[in-house]
């Protein structure tokens, strides 16, 4: 049973405007939640983190959501740039544990 | 760059024969994982290892197992390939202080036919 839920496969945004991505979970025990990002043929790569404590963290153009009561995160990017192209998975893991659990990923294309 | 490296990156093999991967590390980090990626599943953990010779199972460790008898490396064979171990596999490293994120290695692409 999918614990982390990324419902939209595919995204596509123009660029410079704003790209969300969104991110459910079922277990309440999950307290650290991760965005990464992937490339073709190359390995996740971490993009920001938060922790359960904080309901925003911010990285440049990145920033993530967490609403622990509607159990969602979201990824936001401004402005969104063509080499964004990626797929974007979240992750989330509890701190008494040592797995992480992915979503499916969503793939998001920027259009020049 | 966290140093991983992934040995083969690529593999094609036949039903039934063994196949071992390496993941190597070079940063000391004391958790260890390995993925597998699949069109519609995303990334599903099948063995992390704590330590050396300290290994447990994840959501989908059925046909595999691991081995992590050195800090750097850890091991994952496939007994008897089957057909539904095509995939890409992916290794992760991760220190739980201060950080918490893993960081992946490149891959390795296998293809059982």
């Amino acid at each position: 049973d999918q614990q982390v839920k990324q419902n939209s496969p595919s995204l596509s945004v123009q660029e410079g405007r704003i790209s969300i991505l969104n991110c459910d979970y079922t277990n309440s025990m999950f307290d650290y939640f991760l965005w990464y990002k992937k490339y073709p043929a190359e390995g996740p790569t971490f993009l920001i983190s938060i922790s359960s404590i904080k309901d925003k963290n911010e990285d440049g153009r990145f920033t993530v959501f967490l609403n622990k009561s509607a159990k969602h995160l979201s990824l936001h990017i401004v402005p969104s740039q063509p080499g964004d192209s990626a797929v974007y998975f979240c992750a989330a893991s509890a701190n008494t544990g040592n797995q992480f659990y992915f979503g499916t990923g969503t793939s998001l294309t920027v259009i020049p | 760059d966290a140093g991983i490296t992934q040995s083969p990156r690529h593999k094609v093999t036949e039903t039934g024969t063994p196949v071992t991967l390496r993941c190597h590390q070079t940063e000391n980090h004391r958790y260890m994982y390995w993925y597998r990626q699949d069109p519609g599943h995303g990334l599903r953990l099948i063995h992390y290892s704590y330590g050396v010779k300290d290994t447990d199972k994840g959501e989908v460790s059925d046909g595999y197992s691991v081995s992590r008898s050195k800090t750097e490396d850890f091991l994952l064979t496939l007994e008897s390939a089957t057909s539904s171990q095509t995939s890409v596999y992916f290794c992760a490293i991760r220190e739980r202080e201060p950080l918490n994120e893993q960081f992946f290695g490149p891959g390795t692409r296998l293809t059982v036919l």
